[in-house]
């Protein structure tokens, strides 16, 4: 099974910061990386599929990178509404699995 | 607009069983993946399981694979789970979701990102 290592678990930022959060996969899933948000009581919200693409409607200050092993989702000018838990997920093989999640709280 | 709408909140009592259904409006699940993710109370994302349900092929999560059923019916709009055996540890929030295909034609590809996604169902189990 592949497993998904996010870092840092949590952070404190301020609005207009940029963030970085990281994903380490335990093995080479080449670009089957996923990003969502989430914010208390809702659910996921897709941000990035295939570490790069962006879905529809998501603004432009998310973005992310990454391949094989080492992903990451940059957040530039960080919004009040940016904050939020975010996972990462690997879509290369069964069973699909999460990240632990990173929360990004106000500084 | 795609949205998945599913069943109401529900309370059991340890053992017994429960179904969660997820109905696709404004879109049908041809030629998608339908995932079931759960999130147990202040805890992160964990995969269940799922169907693709043109073809009927389902995958289960190992941790589940003895007391998880998916199905979907026959005008595949519907998606559901059964969870048997249930225990408080399966108190939680489930969610189901859209997957788009990418690439081939193996089950994997069907499970590409989760789109869109149910508002979630609340299934608490209690004595």
């Amino acid at each position: 099974d592949i497993q998904m290592t996010q870092s840092p678990s949590s952070l404190s930022a301020s609005v207009g910061d940029r963030v970085t959060i990281t994903c380490r996969a335990s093995q080479s899933i080449n670009k089957y990386l996923n990003w969502y948000q989430q914010k208390p009581g809702r659910a996921p919200k897709l941000l990035i599929y295939g570490a790069s693409s962006f879905q529809s409607g998501v603004p432009s200050r998310f973005s992310g990178s990454g391949s094989g092993t080492d992903f990451t989702l940059t957040i530039s000018n960080l919004q009040p509404e940016d904050f939020a838990t975010y996972y990462c997920q690997q879509s290369y093989s069964f069973p699909l699995s999460f990240g632990g999640g990173t929360k990004v709280e106000i500084k | 607009q795609a949205q998945l709408v599913q069943s109401g909140a529900d309370v059991k009592r340890p053992g017994s069983s429960v179904k969660v259904s997820c109905k696709a409006s404004g879109t049908s699940f041809n030629n998608y993946g339908v995932t079931w993710v759960r999130q147990a109370p202040g805890q992160g994302l964990e995969w269940m399981g799922g169907i693709i349900p043109m073809f009927g092929t389902v995958s289960y999560a190992q941790k589940f694979q003895d007391r998880v059923t998916i199905t979907a019916d026959a005008s595949k709009t519907t998606v559901s789970l059964d969870l048997s055996g249930l225990r408080s540890e399966d108190t939680a929030v489930y969610y189901c979701a859209r997957s788009p295909r990418y690439g081939g034609n193996s089950p994997i590809s069907y499970y590409y990102h989760m789109d869109v996604w149910g508002q979630g169902t609340t299934v608490t189990v209690s004595s």
